[in-house]
């Protein structure tokens, strides 16, 4: 099953305003990473949060991290049409070998 | 700027053909990973390289093998290509297996159709 779980699976607001997408996972981690994709494209690293962290800023981007609750936030303000894409959480462990399982993703749509 | 770069966008195989996906990253990265990505089912670990000649199976090796004789280069090879290895399939690289706290660079994908 998967690590991390994406919600929604997908969301369309207009330019300028705020999204938020939810990542849950089941055990425990390491870290939590978010990775954004453009269509047909590689995915690109966005911003890591360790288990030990709470909140992490990056230009307008916002992460939280429950660790008590296993759920991860990210947070996109004022967002741009070219916000547009998938985002994916990605949950870090050391289980032996350090392993990263990614969610499915949201596909995030931001309309002009 | 750090790069992954995968050799091609796009390809087109017959079923049976014997496929080779390059991938080189410019960062002297000691990891290196190959996933493919499917519609619904994510990002799916195929094999993985902690260091040069190193690798180790990831979820979904069969059909699949990899090699790594040199540190940026990566490469993917289906013994002999299906239908079902139809897919977008990934190269990423990252720092240091051992300190956890970096994520991934990915390559732009290579988009691959068996028929």
């Amino acid at each position: 099953s998967q690590q991390g779980e994406e919600d929604p699976q997908a969301l369309s607001i207009q330019e300028g305003e705020n999204a938020t997408m939810n990542c849950s996972y089941k055990t425990s981690i390491n870290n939590l990473q978010w990775y954004r994709q453009n269509s047909g494209r590689g995915l690109v690293h966005l911003i890591l949060i360790r288990s030990n962290e709470r909140e992490k800023h990056s230009g307008r981007l916002r992460v939280t991290l429950d660790t008590s609750k296993k759920s991860s936030s990210l947070l996109i303000t004022a967002s741009r049409a070219a916000d547009t894409a998938s985002y994916f959480c990605a949950t870090g462990r050391n289980t032996g070998g350090f392993k990263t399982i990614f969610g499915a993703g949201t596909r995030l749509f931001v309309k002009a | 700027d750090v790069k992954v770069t995968q050799s091609s966008r796009y390809l087109v195989k017959r079923t049976g053909e014997k496929v080779f996906l390059e991938c080189v990253q410019d960062m002297d990265h000691e990891n290196m990973f190959w996933y493919r990505q499917d519609p619904g089912l994510g990002l799916r670990l195929i094999y993985f390289s902690y260091d040069v000649k190193m690798k180790e199976k990831g979820d979904i090796p069969e059909g699949y093998s990899v090699s790594r004789e040199k540190k940026e280069r990566f490469s993917l090879i289906l013994e002999s290509a299906s239908t079902n290895q139809t897919s977008m399939y990934l190269c990423a690289s990252r720092r240091d297996f051992s300190r956890s706290d970096y994520g991934y660079t990915f390559g732009s994908g290579t988009r691959l159709t068996v028929v």
